[in-house]
């Protein structure tokens, strides 16, 4: 069975902090990599993609994946309160047709 | 960036009656849509693959009796809760894959509230 596993969290840091979030995948087929944030209440958003081993760099997110690993992670640089949400990890399948969501990490931001 | 509308946004009906959500992706053609759904503080869980002209695939565990979907054109995907009673209230959102910048990513629709009475 596929899995991804994030910790639950909540995950508190201070504004202006680094926030960062982990997740590792079970299902060595997966090329895509992607994070979303999703606020209470709200549908999830894409925040960042990534598919070669490495850093991916946009704004003050970084993706980072590692695939012998089966890990990738995501910071957060000068976090700030409105970056408080559930971050869900979603590799995609080996066909990448689908994607498998882990049950995410709630980031409180505290000002 | 690519846009996925869902209407209604809320819908309160009552036990027994059927209930139709529409996904649309306004920018992009999507072959493939995907209807998850989400109880208060629980994580998503994917109910059903839709494909455009195709029948949909759905996950186990999930009635597609009860869950219609049908995917009539590459811009519209539509779920119809049929007999709806109180535990089918949940927060219904679709995704759509979009494969026209070569490498395919889900946007999500902003999501169905449900609430059967």
């Amino acid at each position: 069975q596929k899995e991804v596993e994030q910790n639950s969290g909540p995950l508190s840091v201070p504004e202006g902090a680094i926030a960062s979030l982990n997740c590792t995948y079970s299902d060595r087929g997966s090329q895509s990599f992607f994070w979303y944030r999703q606020y209470s209440g709200k549908s999830p958003e894409l925040i960042m993609s990534i598919y070669s081993n490495g850093d991916k760099e946009d704004g003050r997110f970084t993706a980072q994946l590692n695939k012998a690993s089966q890990y990738v992670s995501l910071l957060i640089r000068d976090s700030q309160p409105s970056d408080s949400a559930t971050y869900l990890c979603a590799p995609s399948d080996q066909a990448g047709t689908a994607l498998i969501f882990g049950k995410g990490t709630t980031l409180s931001v505290s000002s | 960036g690519a846009v996925v509308s869902q209407h209604p946004s809320w819908v309160i009906c009552k036990s027994g009656t059927s209930v139709k959500i529409e996904c649309r992706s306004l920018d992009f053609q999507a072959t493939t849509m995907f209807w998850y759904r989400q109880f208060p503080k629980q994580s998503l869980m994917l109910m059903a693959t839709s494909n455009e002209g195709s029948k949909a695939t759905y996950e186990q565990g999930v009635e597609k009796d009860k869950f219609l979907i049908n995917h009539a054109s590459l811009t519209l995907s539509t779920l119809t809760v049929t007999s709806a009673h109180p535990e089918d209230s949940s927060f219904y959102i679709c995704s759509a894959r979009d494969a026209s910048g070569g490498i395919e990513t889900q946007y999500f629709g902003p999501g169905t509230r449900l609430l059967v009475l």
